[in-house]
C-alpha cells in the first residue's frame, strides 16, 4: 500500500501571498489530520476531517483552514502568509477518527 | 490546558546500551499514547503504541510502560544501534472521545547511538 502523499514537498512563498497543500491518504483510510512542526512550537496540531467534515480544530488563527474530498484528499490553506507561518506541515491519515495515525513526509513551507 | 511534557531532549548512548525517553501528560482522560521516530527530512513514524487498558507493550526491543496514576509514560530501547540515532516523540490522545485523534506531542528527545 502506498503512503500518505503530500504535494509539493517543498515551498518558497512572499509574505501576504496565500498558499494551498495537499495530501492525498493511506488507501482506505478516511480520517485526515494536519500539523505543523517548527522548531521552537515542536509538532502542533492544526485540524482533523473525517468524511468531509472538521471533526477538530486546534489553536491557530482563522487564516489556518482545510477541506476533505469524498475520495479522501484534504487540503489546507494559509492566507496572507507570515513570516512565522515558515514549518513543516505534516499530513496524517487513519482509518477514522481516533484510530492510529501514520504520517506523511510533509511539505516544508517557507516564507520570505 | 491539554500538555505533554517529555524528557530529556537530548540523549547520547553507546551502542548496545539502553536508553529510556520518559513523558508526563497533565490530562487524565487521555487513553491513547503512540511513539513516533522522525528522521532527518521524513515525517515521524510510528513506532509503538499503548491504551491505558494496557501497562506495557513490547515489540523488539522496544518497550512502552504506562503508569496511569502518575500519568507517565515511557519508552525503552535495549541494545541500541546507530539506526535508532533520531528524534523520538511520545504523543497523547483521548481518541475516540470528543477530542478525536487529536494527538498532543511532547517536544521530542534527539536520541544519538554511538558506534
Amino acid at each position: 500500500k502506498a503512503g500518505v502523499t503530500q504535494t509539493p514537498r517543498y515551498l518558497i512563498k512572499t509574505r501576504g501571498q496565500q498558499v494551498t497543500l495537499s495530501c492525498s491518504p493511506i488507501s482506505g483510510h478516511r480520517s485526515v489530520s494536519w500539523y505543523q512542526q517548527t522548531p521552537g512550537q515542536g509538532l502542533q496540531f492544526l485540524f482533523e476531517y473525517f468524511s468531509e467534515t472538521q471533526r477538530n480544530k486546534g489553536n491557530f488563527p482563522g487564516r489556518f483552514s482545510g477541506r476533505q474530498f469524498s475520495n479522501s484528499r484534504s487540503e489546507m490553506n494559509v492566507s496572507t502568509l507570515e513570516l512565522g507561518d515558515s514549518a513543516l506541515y505534516l499530513c496524517a491519515s487513519s482509518q477514522g477518527v481516533g484510530r492510529v495515525a501514520f504520517f506523511g513526509q510533509g511539505t516544508r513551507l517557507t516564507v520570505v | 490546558g491539554e500538555n505533554v511534557e517529555q524528557h530529556p531532549s537530548t540523549l547520547s548512548v553507546q551502542e548496545g546500551d539502553s536508553a529510556v525517553i520518559k513523558c508526563t501528560y497533565s490530562d487524565s482522560a487521555s487513553n491513547y499514547f503512540p511513539w513516533y521516530k522522525q528522521e532527518l527530512g521524513k515525517g515521524p513514524q510510528l513506532i509503538i503504541d499503548i491504551r491505558s487498558n494496557v501497562g506495557e507493550k513490547k515489540d523488539q526491543r522496544i518497550a512502552v510502560t504506562l503508569n496511569k496514576t502518575a500519568k507517565h509514560f515511557s519508552l525503552h530501547i535495549t541494545e541500541t544501534q546507530p539506526e535508532d540515532s533520531a528524534v523520538y516523540f511520545c504523543a497523547a490522545s483521548m481518541a475516540p472521545y470528543n477530542q478525536g485523534g487529536k494527538l498532543i506531542f511532547g517536544q521530542g528527545t534527539e536520541l544519538s547511538v554511538k558506534p
